[in-house]
């Protein structure tokens, strides 16, 4: 099975620009990865930012967007604010089977 | 905007099979060709995603589970089901279900023990 790879922790400090990426043990992420991006804060359910690559929901905050970048599924936030302080996980396709990465824990510091 | 609710026992005896159903409201199972899906996240950890059904039926499930997973789905009902058979306390975790690229349920956790 295709193990997918995070940052285990990130830091960004208020108003920054943090990138997260997730990558796959079995080469380049690609458009049929159909990378999501999952939020989940303490305590709560986790909630779907972007799916897609790129695809954003009405929750999802403009400062958030989805991309391919370097042969990754990347996740930039740019002006990080307190509430942003989550863990991230990543959850790629292959051919139908979904693998979720270890999840990146970004702290707004 | 579609809820999703998870439902059934929150204890499980080892060697059991667990058992958990997805209500789908605020719309129909069969409005979307995306598939429904169930994961998990034991205590303190990441998350795992178990497996998928389309409302024509088509699965996928992890393999790592080794057979374990049968998910099924009751249109008529709006509903989708998990069974995970032979349980262990490795097995004890949140169930989430949903569809993913946008929907989550709120979780129910299951213990496995004696």
């Amino acid at each position: 099975q295709a193990v997918v790879t995070q940052e285990p922790s990130l830091t960004v400090s208020p108003g920054g620009t943090v990138t997260l990426t997730c990558g796959s043990s079995t080469g380049p992420v690609a458009r049929g990865h159909y990378p999501y991006w999952v939020q989940q804060k303490p305590g709560q359910a986790p909630r779907t930012l972007i799916h897609d690559i790129s695809t954003k929901h009405s929750w999802t905050p403009a400062r958030f967007s989805g991309s391919l970048l370097g042969g990754k599924a990347a996740l930039t936030l740019s002006g990080a604010q307190p509430e942003d302080e989550a863990e991230y996980f990543c959850l790629l396709s292959y051919g139908g089977v979904r693998v979720f990465g270890g999840g990146t824990k970004l702290t707004v510091l | 905007q579609l809820q999703l609710q998870e439902s059934g026992p929150g204890l499980v005896k080892p060697s059991e099979t667990l058992s958990l159903t997805c209500t789908v409201s605020g719309g129909s199972i069969t409005m979307s060709s995306y598939h429904w899906g169930w994961v998990r996240q034991p205590p303190g950890k990441g998350l795992e995603w178990i497996g998928s059904i389309h409302y024509s039926g088509s699965t996928y499930d992890n393999p790592s589970l080794k057979s374990r997973v049968t998910i099924s789905v009751d249109t008529p009902g709006n509903k989708f089901s998990l069974r995970l058979s032979s349980v262990t306390a490795a097995d004890t975790a949140v169930y989430y279900c949903g569809r993913l690229e946008k929907y989550w349920g709120q979780g129910t956790l299951v213990i496995v023990s004696s």
